[in-house]
């Protein structure tokens, strides 16, 4: 079962605009990573936001953690065409033999120029 | 540095049979994970392997096993194959693994097709 949903599940902007997308969990977490994957392609990190900080910047990437809503939200500010791809947000999830990355299912982003 | 690596990116199987999938983590990691990705049912965890042993399951069936070797590469397997088992197959790396808090790097996959 996801563990992280994101919102909205599809976004289509113009090259130069923010985009904005939203995660929501369901159980405490100790780390939350936010992940690009173009289409076909594997995984690349974007962030890791831990549970004791509120907000973390990489780049053109502004990521925010609100633990007493279970939310986290990624802005791409000034979004390029070469942003376009899907978006996913993995929290740390424990069931009874460990601790894995629990995914939801994507936001795709599509940038026009 | 390099990244992590999964060979082959593109295989077809046929009902029935079994595959083998190829993953050498980044340098100096000693957790692998393995993750199934369908557009069904998203990114799911299939197992972790941490300095040689199996530390962590998700909820998949038993033809899919895996395993780890003294150098950190690592296999999976999935025997009789299910038309079900098409799908990218992505293979992640870190220092100690999620629990320890670590980034979590993913190589480019492995896309399997079943006919």
């Amino acid at each position: 079962s996801q563990q992280g949903e994101e919102d909205p599940q599809a976004l289509s902007i113009q090259e130069g605009e923010n985009a904005t997308m939203n995660c929501s969990y369901k159980t405490s977490i100790n780390n939350l990573q936010w992940y690009r994957q173009n289409s076909g392609r594997g995984l690349v990190h974007l962030i890791l936001i831990r549970s004791n900080e509120r907000e973390k910047h990489s780049g053109r990437l502004r990521v925010t953690l609100d633990t007493s809503k279970k939310s986290s939200s990624l802005l791409i500010t000034a979004s390029r065409a070469a942003d376009t791809a899907s978006y996913f947000c993995a929290t740390d999830a424990a069931n009874q033999a460990g601790t894995a990355l629990i995914f939801g299912k994507g936001t795709t982003l599509s940038v026009s120029s | 540095k390099a990244g992590v690596t999964q060979t082959p990116r593109y295989l077809i199987k046929t009902r029935g049979q079994q595959v083998t999938l190829s993953c050498s983590p980044i340098s100096g990691h000693r957790s692998v994970s393995w993750y199934q990705q369908t557009p069904g049912q998203g990114l799911q965890f299939l197992f972790e392997y941490f300095s040689e042993t199996q530390r962590n399951k998700g909820n998949f069936p038993g033809r899919f096993s895996g395993r780890q070797f003294s150098n950190s590469r690592s296999e999976m397997n999935v025997s009789t194959l299910e038309l079900g088992d098409s799908a990218l197959y992505l293979c992640a790396s870190s220092r100690q693994g999620v629990e320890a808090g670590n980034t979590i790097y993913f190589g480019e996959g492995s896309w399997l097709t079943v006919v």
